[in-house]
């Protein structure tokens, strides 16, 4: 396995349409996390899933985001009606239990105009 | 308030120097884990290492090593004798055990080795 991978790996759209971004994890990890990354900032908390159930949601996901992890395989982060505000790299990760370490993928930079 | 404080922004160094990271958390559970991560201009986070708060053991990989020390909530990262290829951001992470799983991140300390 070569790790945990995301696509796009870059994303330039128009202020309110909508964005779909894939995140594949490590195939034996069950946790999958997505975060949000702003420019000199940490990586923000913003859900995980264990398998299939998302069982934690940042207050910083509003409405117009809703993640998806479909059979406990891959997961999808969707943004609807973006706003230049959205703009920031968007991290996927995975572990195989609780409170081990996350192996992060590359990311993926949204850049809404 | 920030559970993870990375007090330096920016440190230089030359190549050989040796460094030392700063990271200084804040929780009320007993039991947690500290994180060591690594983002070089890449972009990927590169795990670096995992301390639970029962392990007040210091350790040391290679250049690299690690000071815990609950008594003042910190947890130091020593890059010995660096070189160019340190260069990078390097957060500090928290995660508790009753807060669910999310990691408590740092706002990094950007290491620049200069040759």
């Amino acid at each position: 396995d070569t790790g945990v991978s995301q696509n796009p790996r870059h994303k330039i759209t128009k202020r309110g349409q909508n964005v779909t971004f894939r995140c594949d994890p490590i195939s034996e990890h069950n946790r999958l996390y997505w975060y949000r990354q702003t420019l000199g900032q940490g990586p923000e908390f913003l859900t995980y899933f264990q398998n299939e159930a998302q069982l934690e949601k940042s207050r910083l996901l509003s409405d117009r985001f809703s993640a998806e992890r479909p059979k406990g395989s891959f997961s999808t982060l969707e943004i609807q009606r973006t706003e230049q505000g959205d703009s920031a790299m968007y991290l996927c990760a995975s572990s195989d239990t609780g409170y081990t370490e996350a192996f992060f993928g590359q990311g993926t930079r949204l850049t809404v105009v | 308030a920030q559970k993870v404080t990375q007090a330096q922004t920016e440190i230089s160094v030359v190549e050989k120097e040796d460094v030392t990271l700063d990271c200084v958390y804040e929780t009320r559970d007993t039991t947690y884990y500290l994180f060591w991560y690594k983002q070089p201009p890449s972009g990927e986070l590169v795990f670096l290492i995992r301390r639970n708060s029962f392990d007040e053991q210091n350790e040391i990989s290679g250049r690299y090593s690690w000071n815990f020390q609950k008594s003042t909530s910190s947890f130091n990262f020593t890059i010995t004798a660096s070189q160019v290829v340190d260069s990078a951001v390097y957060f500090c992470a928290l995660s508790e055990a009753r807060g669910g799983n999310q990691f408590y991140f740092g706002t990094g300390t950007s290491l620049t080795v200069i040759p």
